[in-house]
């Protein structure tokens, strides 16, 4: 168990829909990443948050947003679903924003748009 | 650009070898850490083992070994005495500095193990 918690495990919604994807990070963790699993684009990184703002942006649609709370937790919102968002997401999160620590990940949401 | 390859899409290994998996990695940074994640049929993903690129010495965890050879770029991970439940997907990644102070994760394509008994 590497602490990071995500929910929901699974989630199957219809095209158009929005869903959010919600994270909590390890305790005492000030970073939170978003990937996205997919059979076609691999693993990829979408967006990092540090302390409740925006670091880094990575290739994130943007029908998706996502924002990191006080209480340190994070949600990612996925909007006007399409058939290719299909994927398993995963929320990551680390000690610093910029130094080289490893990245511990949750267990990921699986999303299926029908 | 940063780029992380993994040649080998699947391999298969006798319980209790030892088995090397490939990674090659393409960046112009001088600082950069390399990383190892399995990834079971469950889904999750599981750090294995973390090497810096100014580390002199290889890193090594339990049975996980990296062995680090920075002017030939690669990173291949070495499990020793394979184990049923080493089966797995595995992913070598690599963080560099994408702007400012910010480091991201960028994976190779996964490397599929299959430990026979």
């Amino acid at each position: 168990d590497s602490g990071v918690t995500q929910t929901p495990k699974h989630l199957i919604t219809a095209t158009g829909q929005r869903v959010t994807l919600r994270c909590s990070p390890r305790s005492g963790d000030l970073s939170v990443y978003w990937y996205q699993q997919s059979l076609d684009q691999g693993l990829q990184f979408l967006i990092q948050y540090y302390n409740g703002e925006e670091r880094a942006k990575g290739n994130i649609l943007e029908r998706f947003s996502a924002q990191q709370f006080p209480d340190l937790h994070s949600e990612l919102n996925l909007s006007s679903l399409e058939l290719g968002d299909s994927a398993l997401y995963f929320c990551a999160s680390s000690s610093t924003a910029g130094g080289w620590e490893t990245q511990y990940f949750g267990p990921g949401t699986r999303l299926l748009v029908l | 650009a940063q780029k992380i390859t993994q040649t080998q899409p699947g391999m298969f290994v006798q319980e209790k070898e030892a088995v090397t998996l490939d990674c090659t990695y393409d960046t112009s940074d001088p600082s950069y850490g390399l990383f190892w994640y399995k990834q079971p049929s469950s889904g999750e993903m599981i750090f294995l083992i973390y090497q810096g690129s100014y580390d002199q010495q290889n890193a090594t965890e339990g049975r996980y070994s990296l062995n680090f050879q920075k002017a030939r770029k690669s990173a291949n991970l070495v499990i020793s005495a394979s184990q049923l439940g080493d089966s797995a997907m595995y992913f070598c990644a690599m963080r560099w500095i994408s702007s400012g102070s910010a480091r991201q994760l960028t994976f190779g394509s996964g490397t599929q193990l299959t430990v026979l008994p």
